[in-house]
């Protein structure tokens, strides 16, 4: 089955600063990428996702990139703001037959004043 | 809110004893799935269903069950439950299945004593 590892498991930046968050995906099948943004307590939110269709997404100050032949892709978090603090979860499935999404570890982001 | 709900909230009880966690999914939305959360772990998938059919089995346990009811609610039942089975217990629900955007209730936090 699939299985995804994500990097780092915690990530502390600065106000301002960038934040990248990286997974890799073992199933080459895999060609649906969803993160999840999930504050303490809540539920999981989608936040973005890209299909292996494309290379790039964006969405205001998040953007998504995915390479098939490496197999891995990464958020992008430009701008920060304390209110991106959050557990971040990227996710792979195939689009096709009885595939379900396999969720990564999750990374811990804290954005400091 | 993702339109997808939950109920209860919290739920306390004992060793032993048996419970059933409910989910309605969004307007239209044809599959249900369900996940744990334990403390600092990711999110761990149980099982999917698509129009009141079992699609896809995770890692769910034989004292765990869940059904898909006419007007598309799930129920997931879990008995003879022990201090581990303590979790967070999300919902979610996508149109169709592989490939398919999925939305998250707000989750029950189970605690067994």
């Amino acid at each position: 089955g699939e299985n995804v590892e994500q990097h780092p498991s915690t990530l502390s930046v600065q106000e301002g600063d960038s934040a990248v968050i990286k997974c890799t995906y073992s199933d080459s099948a895999s060609n649906y990428f969803p993160w999840y943004k999930q504050e303490l307590g809540k539920r999981p939110q989608l936040i973005i996702d890209i299909r292996s269709n494309v290379g790039e997404k964006k969405d205001q100050r998040i953007a998504v990139t995915l390479n098939k032949t490496a197999k891995h892709f990464s958020l992008h978090i430009t701008e920060t703001q304390p209110e991106d603090s959050a557990v971040y979860f990227c996710a792979a499935s195939a689009n096709s037959g009885y595939s379900t999404l396999t969720f990564g570890k999750g990374t811990m982001l804290l954005v400091s004043p | 809110d993702s339109g997808v709900t939950q109920t209860p909230k919290h739920l306390i009880t004992a060793t032993g004893q048996r419970v059933t966690l409910r989910c309605s999914p969004r307007s239209g939305d044809l599959s249900v799935y369900w996940y744990q959360q334990s403390l600092d772990q990711g999110l761990q998938f149980l099982i999917q269903y698509y129009n009141g059919e079992e699609r896809a089995k995770g890692n769910i346990l034989e004292r765990f069950s869940a059904q898909q009811f006419p007007d598309l609610h799930s129920e997931l039942n879990l008995s003879s439950l022990e201090l581990g089975d303590s979790a967070l217990y999300f919902c979610a629900s996508s149109v169709i299945g592989a490939g398919d955007e999925q939305y998250f209730g707000p989750g029950t936090r189970l605690t067994v004593t």
